[in-house]
């Protein structure tokens, strides 16, 4: 079975500084992870997937992700939020064997000016 | 490439009625899939697709039926809808398992 849990709900950062957004899965398999960014009211977009290559992956807009099998973990970070960041973020496992992906519940970003 | 399509944008339903939201995908993925989308719950998977004439339930199937006769399109069908499937609903598609998923831009239902 697989599962996956975003440890926060809401993160609130300046604008220019770091962003850290947490996620710990479970997976029986090799897994692959994704995160996807959705702004409001629109559609989800890839921003990074690691898929068993490098385990430090970089996406778009300057985030990162490190995979970490010992820890479970698959954490975003960014190392300067820009105003355009805020939007709502999803950490995402699919084991291969599985054949379909399981969400977290989110983790809403909001960067103050 | 039009990547993956959902018809309608927006849907109003009177509880009991029945509707189909269409799916459709351009670029021959072999999985495709369905989710609901609730405030403050992620998306949750309703049911997906591992082929064409292979479907199975996902984490919230009830009150929802699926087919798929071929790899393009993948309906989901309301039965008699009921208030508690107000949501929006994404369809999504992928070449292989594990590989990222590409999404439709949604439809927002509401069940009155």
């Amino acid at each position: 079975a697989q599962s996956v849990t975003q440890l926060d709900s809401h993160v609130s950062v300046s604008e220019g500084t770091p962003v850290l957004l947490r996620c710990n899965y479970s997976s029986s398999y090799s897994p692959s992870l994704f995160w996807y960014v959705q702004h409001p009211n629109k559609g989800l977009q890839l921003l990074l997937k690691y898929t068993s290559a490098a385990t430090l992956v970089k996406g778009i807009n300057g985030f990162e992700a490190e995979f970490k099998k010992s820890e479970t973990s698959f954490h975003l970070t960014k190392p300067s939020a820009h105003m355009s960041d805020a939007a709502e973020y999803f950490c995402v496992v699919s084991d291969p064997g599985a054949g379909k992906s399981t969400f977290g519940d989110g983790t809403t970003l909001t960067v103050k000016p | 490439n039009a990547g993956v399509t959902q018809t309608p944008k927006f849907q109003v339903l009177k509880t009991g009625q029945s509707m189909t939201l269409q799916c459709a995908q351009d670029m021959n993925h072999e999985y495709m899939s369905w989710y609901r989308q609730d405030p403050g719950m992620g998306l949750r998977l309703i049911h997906y697709s591992v082929g064409a004439g292979i479907t199975d339930q996902g984490e919230v199937p009830n009150g929802y039926n699926v087919s798929r006769s071929t790899t393009e399109d993948f309906p989901l069908r309301l039965l008699s809808a009921a208030p508690s499937q107000t949501s929006v609903y994404f369809c999504a598609s992928n070449r292989l398992a594990g590989y990222e998923q590409f999404f439709g831009p949604g439809t927002r239902l509401t069940v009155l």
